[in-house]
């Protein structure tokens, strides 16, 4: 099946830094890629979709200054967690269909900000 | 705007015994999707139902979906320590974005 790459798998940073997250299409090419955000034991909340070479479409409720996502290429979308605060630790997944109506999800990213 | 429930949230059982989890919504469905995410891990697709009253297997799960294509679930016989972890419905939210239920997390004591 494909194979959606996310990068890093954790990152610790300090409150007020920025921190970028790289999802990447290993096998197929994707126009269109998802960000999630998880809490503990809740439930995945789409925080928006990224559209290759325009801008992203954020859903209601998220600051699209503070989460800046690009999707420069077929392959890459990055999503960039700027000024870091504590309450922003959470597990930030992303995901792109890979064909048949199947969403593939990277291995998603641990951030803690300290 | 559209929402899936999804029940139990928890749910406890042994080795052996059979779970089930639904998903309920107030409006008709185009598709529902099935996704399984083990602890610390991502979702996995599962399955997807289209037609009304479909019922599709996978072994030691069955998924329905109903006549009205309001409403889901999955069934899973004799339960095993590997069918532990989070299993979640989707929803299609317009333009290809997935809608997720709260899930169910299940937990298999041997």
């Amino acid at each position: 099946g494909a194979v959606v790459s996310q990068h890093p798998s954790w990152v610790i940073c300090k409150s007020g830094t920025s921190v970028k997250i790289e999802c990447r299409s290993l096998d197929f090419q994707a126009t269109t890629m998802f960000w999630y955000r998880q809490f503990p034991k809740q439930s995945l909340m789409l925080m928006a979709t990224s559209n290759e070479g325009s801008k992203a479409t954020y859903e209601q409720g998220v600051e699209k200054d503070k989460f800046l996502i690009n999707h420069a290429s077929l392959t890459l979308s990055t999503l960039t967690v700027t000024s870091a605060h504590p309450e922003d630790s959470s597990f930030y997944i992303c995901s792109a269909f890979g064909g048949q109506g199947k969403a593939f999800f990277g291995q998603g990213t641990r951030l803690t900000v300290v | 705007g559209q929402q899936v429930m999804q029940i139990p949230q928890y749910q406890h059982v042994q080795e052996g015994e059979d779970f089930t989890t639904y998903c309920n919504s107030s409006t008709t469905l185009s598709n529902i999707q099935w996704y399984k995410q083990r602890p610390g891990g991502h979702p996995v697709f599962l399955i997807q139902l289209v037609k009304s009253g479909e019922v599709k297997k996978q072994k030691r799960l069955t998924f329905q979906f109903g006549e009205a294509k309001k409403n889901s679930s999955l069934h899973i016989t004799a339960t095993q320590t590997t069918d532990v972890g989070t299993y979640f419905c989707t929803q299609s939210g317009g333009y290809n974005k997935l809608i997720f239920g709260a899930g169910t997390r299940l937990a298999v004591h041997p």
